[in-house]
């Protein structure tokens, strides 16, 4: 089994709609989670972290991160074609410096 | 330049061939790492340094020779790769752990 789980949709949405994009993970050690968006020859580029639980709100993209459940969504509102992208989420423990991460969401955003 | 930067963008190498690859960081992080993209696959740690020191080595083959001469140059050496190490390679930096990590444009790298 996977540490982390994503699916690699390609996920086909019309502009201004609600996305949601998960992912699952079996350690439960896993306290920091991340979400990355990865452009077309692009690094990817931190979109927001989560400590342990909860919601986290930033501008149009939301946060979730459910412990009980091992599992994390990031929400992005009123979707525009800019937001067409790979989105990678990533998880880490406390300790050390390793950040694991699913594989990406492709995500396209048809005006 | 600002932020993560890689050079070359693109490396074309015979299985025989020795590079090197070069990641520069201008944010004052003190940790760098490299990692590995391969289609439709998740990011592959290979290092890890902070403050020059390395950390992590995640089972990377030593044809991979990591260099960090201090916190804001992070080399990746290659010699006689193997066609399936075609990927792209990232750098990243962070400052302490590695909840907000700046990553490169990569270097998308073919071995024929």
């Amino acid at each position: 089994q996977k540490e982390v789980e994503q699916d690699p949709g390609p996920l086909s949405v019309p502009e201004g709609a609600i996305v949601s994009l998960n992912c699952t993970y079996s350690n439960s050690a896993f306290q920091y989670f991340m979400w990355y968006r990865q452009y077309s020859r692009k690094g990817p580029e931190l979109l927001m972290y989560t400590y342990s639980s909860g919601n986290k709100e930033d501008g149009r993209f939301t946060a979730q991160v459910d412990k009980s459940s091992k599992y994390i969504s990031l929400f992005i509102r009123d979707s525009q074609p800019s937001d067409s992208a790979t989105y990678l989420c990533a998880m880490r423990d406390t300790g050390g410096f390793k950040t694991i991460f699913g594989a990406g969401t492709r995500l396209f955003v048809k005006a | 330049e600002t932020g993560v930067t890689q050079t070359p963008r693109h490396l074309v190498m015979g299985m025989t061939n020795k590079k090197s690859l070069k990641c520069e960081q201008h944010l004052g992080h003190n940790a760098m790492y490299w990692y590995k993209q391969s289609a439709k696959k998740p990011l592959e740690l290979m290092f890890v340094y902070n403050f020059k020191e390395q950390t992590e080595n995640n089972s990377v083959p030593s044809r991979f020779s990591p260099e960090c001469p201090n916190s804001s140059h992070l080399f990746l050496h290659l010699h006689t790769l193997q066609p399936e190490d075609s990927a792209l390679y990232l750098c990243a930096s962070s400052q302490d752990n590695g909840n907000e990590q700046y990553f490169g444009p990569g270097t998308r790298l073919t071995v024929t």
